[in-house]
């Protein structure tokens, strides 16, 4: 069974660009995650999907991140503009579904640099 | 707010055991996670309580008191390749299955 995989694995950006992640979660999964992990700390829910309709997006800087999932299946996260602060990786994990299954399976990750 | 607090390091040798303690104060609670997770790597899912007692599964046990909010993570014959951060999760609704962390147990396991 192939794993979630994401896209690019590594970015460095200037602050005020902007940057897209990509992710394509394991095959049947309804739930689609992403999470901040700043260095040194655990990894930090920003956006929660049931399918293409987002759950919970309580902790997303929605003034600078949006994130979209078309289709229900594939995600995008992007960042427009950067700050220093958003330097971290940037993990997309998915699930069966939102609260029966035990487990969430996370992709490798992708890690900004913002200079 | 969610409050999940675990040691930011450890140290042990090879083939001893280690405890890994985690507290958790958090507006509701669906389970305990732990995962593990080497530098520069995802995080991959070791252990899952949701009832109080000891879930055991080969070298790694979980542990889990719901009413002292309280967890732990023992690694027993300790190996070289045990070296890595373990993070404590607790999942506070049944419905929406997010996940809170902790910062992470970064454990070095010497020869």
């Amino acid at each position: 069974e192939a794993g979630v995989a994401q896209s690019p694995r590594y970015k460095i950006i200037e602050k005020r660009q902007s940057v897209a992640f990509w992710c394509n979660p394991i095959s049947g999964h309804a739930t689609l995650y992403w999470y901040q992990q700043i260095l040194g700390q655990g990894p930090k829910l920003l956006i929660q999907f049931q399918n293409n309709g987002v759950v919970d997006d309580s902790q997303l800087p929605k003034d600078r991140f949006s994130a979209e999932r078309l289709k229900g299946v594939d995600s995008t996260l992007k960042i427009q503009p950067a700050k220093l602060e958003d330097s971290a990786v940037y993990l997309c994990a998915s699930s069966p579904s939102g609260g029966s299954s035990y487990e969430q399976y996370f992709g490798p990750g992708t890690r900004l640099t913002v200079t | 707010g969610q409050n999940i607090d675990q040691p930011t390091e450890m140290t042990a040798t090879e083939g001893a055991i280690v405890q890994i303690n985690c507290t958790y104060q958090t507006s509701g609670f669906n389970g305990l996670f732990w995962y593990q997770q080497h530098a520069g790597e995802a995080p991959t899912f070791l252990s899952y309580n949701v009832l109080d007692g000891l879930e055991e599964k080969g070298r790694f046990s979980s542990f889990l008191s719901r009413s002292k909010g309280y967890s732990y993570l023992l690694l027993k014959e300790l190996q070289m390749k045990d070296s890595a951060s373990y993070l404590c999760a607790v999942r506070d609704s049944p419905a929406l299955g997010r996940l809170y962390f902790g910062r992470g147990t970064q454990l070095t396991v010497w020869p």
